[in-house]
């Protein structure tokens, strides 16, 4: 159980376009999910907490207006990279919260380069 | 505030030998405490997690932590490792409430033969 897709696995994009990220949590639902950024050889890095049915709470210094996100339903979260340029390239990773302990499960995480 | 120290950024085992990864927290009440695993371009897996209770938690794949509150420490530990352990090995703390987990910094493990 408690299993988090994303998709898609890995996108290239030109400079200028914008891409979109979806996270699905398939065996449960979950009213909070949150986005990563991670960088090669480097911890994870907050970018989002993405609540259904409300806006998404942005870390200090995460530019919401290039990282939308957007939680319509209890299994599905989106992140849409606008305007993407190469300094975005990134590994973009998804959690799912369930249970009371704050447990999160991960997704497997987006490769995106930006030429 | 919360925040979470793995001293060690990389260790090198022999395949066959006990391993002990490091992790110290910092927070104000009990913590929520967990160990996750990450392999190269890969989501991060859930080993194991501490909520209270019994001090030593037993995970997946052979891997065990104990809580030590008076050290505030979270060992993870495993008697005997494979070559398939090699990966990134990161700490989390968390707490009740829509509260997001805070990372540690991570610990690579290599493991030779």
């Amino acid at each position: 159980g408690a299993v988090v897709s994303q998709h898609p696995s890995r996108v290239i994009c030109k400079s200028g376009t914008s891409v979109k990220i979806e996270c699905r949590s398939l065996d449960f639902q979950a009213t909070t999910m949150f986005w990563y950024r991670q960088f090669p050889k480097q911890s994870l890095m907050l970018m989002a907490t993405s609540n259904e049915g409300s806006k998404a709470t942005y870390e200090q210094g995460v530019e919401k207006d290039k990282f939308l996100i957007n939680h319509a339903s209890l299994t599905l979260s989106t992140l849409t990279v606008t305007s993407a340029h190469p300094e975005d390239s990134s590994f973009y990773i998804c959690s799912a919260r369930t249970g009371l302990h704050n447990e999160q499960f991960f997704g497997p995480g987006t490769r995106l380069t930006v030429l | 505030a919360q925040s979470v120290t793995q001293p060690d950024i990389h260790i090198t085992v022999s395949e066959g030998a006990s391993l002990e990864l490091r992790c110290n927290y910092s927070y104000g009440a009990t913590p929520y405490l967990f160990w996750y695993v990450q392999s190269p371009g890969q989501g991060l897996q859930l080993l194991l997690k501490y909520f209270s209770g019994d001090t030593l938690v037993q995970g997946i794949k052979g891997f065990e932590a104990e809580f030590k509150r008076s050290q505030s420490s979270f060992n993870l530990r495993k008697p005997s490792v494979h070559w398939s352990d090699a990966a990134e090995y990161f700490c989390a703390v968390g707490a009740a409430g829509n509260t997001p987990l805070v990372f540690g910094k991570g610990t690579r493990l290599s493991v030779i033969a």
